[in-house]
């Protein structure tokens, strides 16, 4: 069973540019969850997703970023005309069930988002 | 609003100390409390979950606690070794996610 898949590992964009960040979740796992972490900071909770529907996204700038999780194929996490302050490691997690219901979350090895 | 703070950025000890790591909350009210460990360049691993009503869990060499009315989880490493080394992130449910602290570095020196 492999675990959560994240790719690509390192993406570098320049200023204005699409950043497409992708994340499979482990197998069986219905909840993803997008974070992002700065150097020396925690992770911070961008958006949580269940199989073609947002449940939360409260942590997602509303400008910009987009996320979806369809039927068929990973979740994807959408940075539009990025800027360099969206130079950050972008975590995706998954989970058999909804995170706060006292299960642990499986995380992906990241993406490294560079904006030059 | 909601606050979790781990002791410090950095802590170095020697090896086979017990390296003991702090985790305190704010304004939350957490069922439980969970502590993940994240190596340099890769995502956090998990590692125990411990519930409200839990004083005290162990896993082999690890051990946590949880005092809700101090609003607290110490964290314990016994018997440290170099592998240890790593950054330590404590994590509350909120709402529909988890939130973490910033971590404390470990360092374990031979």
């Amino acid at each position: 069973n492999a675990g959560v898949m994240q790719n690509p590992r390192h993406l570098v964009r320049r200023r204005g540019q699409e950043a497409r960040l992708r994340c499979s979740p482990m197998k069986g796992h219905s909840h993803v969850y997008w974070y992002r972490q700065l150097p020396e900071e925690g992770l911070k909770f961008m958006v949580y997703l269940q199989k073609e529907n947002i449940i939360d996204e409260s942590g997602m700038p509303k400008e910009r970023f987009s996320a979806e999780f369809p039927k068929e194929g990973p979740s994807i996490l959408r940075i539009q005309q990025v800027v360099r302050g969206d130079s950050a490691a972008y975590f995706c997690a998954s989970s058999p069930r909804r995170q706060g219901g006292d299960t642990e979350a499986f995380f992906g090895q990241g993406t490294r988002l560079t904006v030059v | 609003s909601q606050k979790i703070e781990q002791n410090s950025e950095a802590l170095n000890i020697q090896e086979g100390k017990t390296a003991t790591l702090t985790c305190n909350y704010t304004n939350y009210s957490p069922a439980y409390l969970q502590w993940y460990r994240q190596d340099p360049g890769r995502g956090p691993v998990f590692l125990l979950l411990i519930r409200e009503n839990e004083k005290e869990k162990r896993k082999e060499r690890l051990k946590v606690t949880f005092d809700t009315t101090l609003k607290q989880s110490l964290f314990h490493i016994t018997a440290s070794q170099p592998a240890d080394s790593a950054t330590y992130l404590c994590a509350l449910p909120y709402n529909n996610d988890m939130r973490f602290g910033a971590g404390t570095r470990l360092t374990v020196k031979p």
